[in-house]
């Protein structure tokens, strides 16, 4: 069972393009969440999605970012037009069912964005 | 607000020795769960172990066990017998039942030869 995938690793963007990130969760896992992490800091939370909805996304930027988790295919966080204060390792994780539940979090190695 | 505390931004003991990792939490919630995580420096997150806070005995996995003391909100980490692949930021997170995760600031952790 292949764990969470995220893809690219790494990725360069210059600023005012646009970086998509994507995830794949865990086989059976329906519930994604995105976290960003900064230099020297711990993950913050941006995004809850379940298959086709959002449900949270109380700590994401109202401006330039979105995300998606569509029916087929995988999650995909979206950062528009990106500025260098973008640049960090942005994680997505995926669980059976909601992480409040105490269900575990299987984490993706990241990816990591670099806006020059 | 619920927030998490590591104190602790960097520790480094020598191979073998026990370390102990501390957390402090605030909250309001009677019923939620905690947990550890290790960042080795590929990145990649790795559960350590979980704590239920209705469960008053501490959680143990081989060498790393909790002591969770619910009344003062602490959820502290042990590592015993520290071997270098123990070397990673360990994170403390708190999450309740809205789902989200709340995170600490991190600890460094170094093992030394």
């Amino acid at each position: 069972n292949a764990g969470v995938m995220q893809n690219p690793r790494h990725l360069v963007r210059r600023r005012g393009q646009e970086a998509r990130l994507r995830c794949s969760p865990m086989k059976g896992h329906s519930h994604v969440y995105w976290y960003r992490q900064l230099p020297e800091e711990g993950l913050k939370f941006m995004v809850y999605l379940q298959k086709e909805n959002i449900i949270d996304e109380s700590g994401m930027p109202k401006e330039r970012f979105s995300a998606e988790f569509p029916k087929e295919g995988p999650s995909i966080l979206r950062i528009q037009q990106v500025v260098r204060g973008d640049s960090a390792a942005y994680f997505c994780a995926s669980s059976p069912k909601r992480a409040g539940t105490g269900g575990e979090l299987f984490f993706g190695e990241g990816s990591r964005l670099t806006v020059l | 607000a619920q927030t998490v505390t590591q104190s602790q931004p960097e520790m480094s003991v020598q191979e073998a020795e026990t370390v102990t990792l501390s957390c402090t939490y605030d909250t309001s919630e009677n019923n939620y769960y905690l947990f550890w995580y290790k960042q080795p420096p590929s990145r990649q997150m790795i559960l350590v172990i979980r704590q239920e806070a209705y469960k008053q005995q501490n959680a143990t996995e081989n060498r790393f066990s909790v002591n969770f003391q619910k009344a003062a909100k602490s959820f502290s980490l042990k590592i015993s017998d520290s071997q270098l692949g123990d070397t990673a930021m360990y994170f403390c997170a708190f999450v309740d039942s809205n789902y989200q995760l709340i995170w600490g600031a991190g600890t460094k952790l170094i093992i030394k030869p």
